[in-house]
């Protein structure tokens, strides 16, 4: 695709429940990165695939979040049992290398209510 | 550790003033230093960049110089327009590694 997609742009879940935020790299890309961003803070890694694997997930809070990239392209990010503390926008990038610029998506506002 | 400081907005400037974002850094070895920009209803973009020391990045009338001597990387334009408002952050990341480290952001407003 032209850039980095992330779907759905927003999503409201009640506490408690579990949710699934996609994101469609930018074709080619085998960088992928998951990102937190709470209201008034810069982004804050979560996680880094490296082509399937997760090369680091030591961004992520705790075990309640998970991501996966089965194929190398698409990722999924998911959390379960989502708190209010969980609110926030995730933001996904990608890159053709870990030396070269990330690319953003618009990220998916995530409200739990 | 490794973690950024930018000075907190917002910033109200009027059409065609001098703007400097102040952001400074802490970090293990020579870190690459980026302005991002995210505008209204748009995801972040890389705005600049410099890799090493002295390195000066440019975009879109936008300047940063890499300071070592005072683990420094300012953003400044010399004169702002109205379509610049928007969120600028501050970001690094370490050789090595593939984390980006970002500030807080500083959001700019420009008047007409």
């Amino acid at each position: 695709g032209a850039g980095v997609s992330q779907t759905p742009s927003n999503k409201v879940t009640e506490k408690g429940k579990y949710v699934e935020l996609r994101c469609d790299p930018i074709s080619g890309h085998t960088a992928l990165y998951w990102y937190r961003q709470s209201l008034g803070q810069g982004p804050e890694f979560l996680i880094y695939f490296q082509g399937t694997g997760a090369a680091d997930d030591s961004g992520l809070p705790n075990d309640r979040f998970f991501a996966v990239r089965p194929e190398g392209s698409v990722s999924t990010l998911k959390i379960q049992r989502t708190e209010r503390g969980d609110s926030a926008v995730y933001l996904c990038a990608s890159s053709s290398s870990t030396v070269t610029e990330a690319f953003f998506g618009q990220g998916t506002r995530l409200t739990v209510v | 550790g490794n973690s950024v400081t930018q000075m907190e907005g917002p910033v109200t400037l009027s059409e065609e003033a001098f703007l400097t974002i102040n952001c400074t850094y802490t970090a293990t070895g020579y870190p690459s230093l980026f302005w991002y920009v995210q505008y209204p209803g748009e995801g972040l973009q890389l705005l600049l960049k410099a890799t090493k020391a002295d390195d000066k990045g440019s975009n879109k009338g936008f300047e940063a110089t890499y300071r070592k001597e005072t683990t420094s990387f300012h953003l400044e334009k010399g004169s702002v327009q109205v379509s610049d408002s928007a969120v600028y952050f501050c970001a690094l990341s370490v050789p090595g590694t593939y984390k980006y480290i970002f500030g807080t952001g500083t959001r700019l407003k420009v008047l007409a």
